[in-house]
């Protein structure tokens, strides 16, 4: 099966500095999406984005297919942004093993 | 419209007892699968049902079964339960390729 590979594992940064996060894929895919985790274990939807890029607020995404990689980017990060975020793809949604974001105050 | 929901939240069983979760789908959404979330972990598929069959399923022991109703919606089945069954259970919704998950059912097998 397809194998995602995410990183880094851990990031910490103080609040206002920019990260890039990276998603690494094996073999090609039809569907790609962006979770961000919150305290509770709700995953919530950032990005669907199977190619292309994408921008909402101070996150984008950007996926080439053909490289097999997706990249997020979180831009004058805040504590809220704290969380795991996972990348995960195809139709059974094969999941990486999740960035884990600090951002201090 | 309410999105995923997941019930229960919380769960609390022994080893070697049934437990049955649910999953009420996203309006308008006809598959939904499930997921099996150990600490630090990321989510691992357990199967998926699309028009009230088992489409595709993961590498999970036959202990774990579901349903999937006319409604759309799902229950997750899991039998003689063992202490490395806790985790955090999550159910996704999806019409086409985007999917949308519930808030998890946390259970814990003592």
């Amino acid at each position: 099966g397809i194998q995602v590979e995410q990183s880094p594992p851990d990031l910490i940064l103080q609040e206002g500095a920019n990260s890039t996060l990276r998603c690494n894929f094996s073999d090609s895919v039809n569907n790609l999406q962006w979770f961000h985790q919150n305290p509770w274990g709700q995953l919530i939807n950032l990005f669907y984005i199977p190619s292309g890029t994408k921008q909402n607020g101070r996150l984008s995404a950007t996926t080439v297919a053909t490289e097999r990689y997706s990249l997020l980017y979180i831009s004058s990060s805040q504590t809220t942004d704290s969380g795991v975020y996972f990348c995960a793809v195809e139709v059974d949604m094969r999941f990486g093993a999740g960035t884990r974001l600090t951002v201090k105050p | 419209d309410a999105g995923v929901t997941q019930s229960p939240t919380h769960l609390i069983k022994t080893r070697g007892q049934q437990v049955t979760l649910r999953c009420s789908p996203k309006s308008g959404h006809d598959t939904v699968s499930w997921y099996q979330q150990a600490l630090g972990q990321g989510p691992q598929f357990i199967f998926q049902y699309y028009e009230e069959e088992e489409r595709q399923r993961g590498n999970f022991p036959d202990r774990f079964s579901g349903h999937q109703f006319p409604n759309y919606s799902s229950e997750l089945n899991v039998n003689a339960l063992l202490l490395g069954d806790s985790a955090l259970y999550l159910c996704a919704s999806s019409l086409g390729s985007e999917a949308f998950f519930g808030q998890g059912t946390r259970l814990t097998v003592v």
